[in-house]
């Protein structure tokens, strides 16, 4: 069965402070994929990143970054230089095809 | 533009009395999702639809229907909402083997 972890609930920084999100996952399946959402307040769910199991490069794009680890099932995202507009709630998600899992997610508050 | 449209975005009902989400899309995708979030809480998936086919989780409770009378649009129906339905209700898409979905804003669903 898919489970997807994400230990942290809530976390403060203060602006411009770098931040790592961390998510742990677990699935039989060989073929996956990883992703990350952001919900702000509005409520929306807002696509950031997509993964593949067979492409373990991490990706940067902008002050985001991602760092994928297949031995450690981890899929930890990274915020450098926070600002306040990242403040909300961020999901990582495991989907084997069709069926997309969340992790509980972790609430991210940037104090300006 | 907005590619997942959700109507309403805000839906008052009575007790036990029927109501309908509903939700279309202009990406033509063969997939399509709808998920429960309830406050702080990750989004529990209810049903997906692939094509036409329907596949219900195990645990959705029977209150819950839905519809997809063609590929653009899909209909939530809770036949007699109670208080533990207040949530809100996300609406997805996603094309077969691409695994990303794309969301809705969401129904925020208060039950009175």
């Amino acid at each position: 069965a898919q489970k997807v972890t994400q230990a942290q609930t809530e976390i403060s920084v203060v602006e411009k402070e770098d931040v790592t999100l961390d998510c742990v996952y677990e699935t039989r399946d060989t073929t996956y994929y990883l992703f990350w959402y952001k919900q702000p307040p509005s409520g929306e769910l807002v696509f950031l990143i997509r993964r593949n199991s067979f492409d373990e490069q991490n990706e940067i794009s902008g002050r985001y970054s991602w760092n994928f680890q297949k031995s450690t099932s981890s899929f930890n995202f990274t915020i450098t230089a926070s600002q306040v507009v990242d403040s909300a709630v961020y999901f990582c998600a495991l989907s084997d095809r069709n069926n997309l899992f969340f992790g509980t997610g972790t609430r991210l508050t940037v104090i300006p | 533009d907005a590619m997942v449209i959700q109507n309403p975005r805000y839906q008052v009902t009575q007790f036990g009395k029927p109501v309908t989400l509903s939700c279309s899309q202009t990406l033509n995708h063969n997939v399509m999702y709808w998920y429960q979030q309830k406050s702080s809480q990750a989004p529990k998936l209810l049903f997906h639809y692939y094509d036409k086919d329907f596949n219900n989780e195990a645990d959705t409770p029977d209150n819950f229907q839905s519809r997809r009378p063609n590929t653009s649009f899909c209909f939530l129906d809770i036949r007699s909402p109670g208080l533990g339905d207040a949530a809100m209700y996300l609406c997805a898409t996603s094309s077969l083997g691409r695994g990303e979905a794309f969301f809705g804003q969401g129904t925020r669903l208060t039950v009175v």
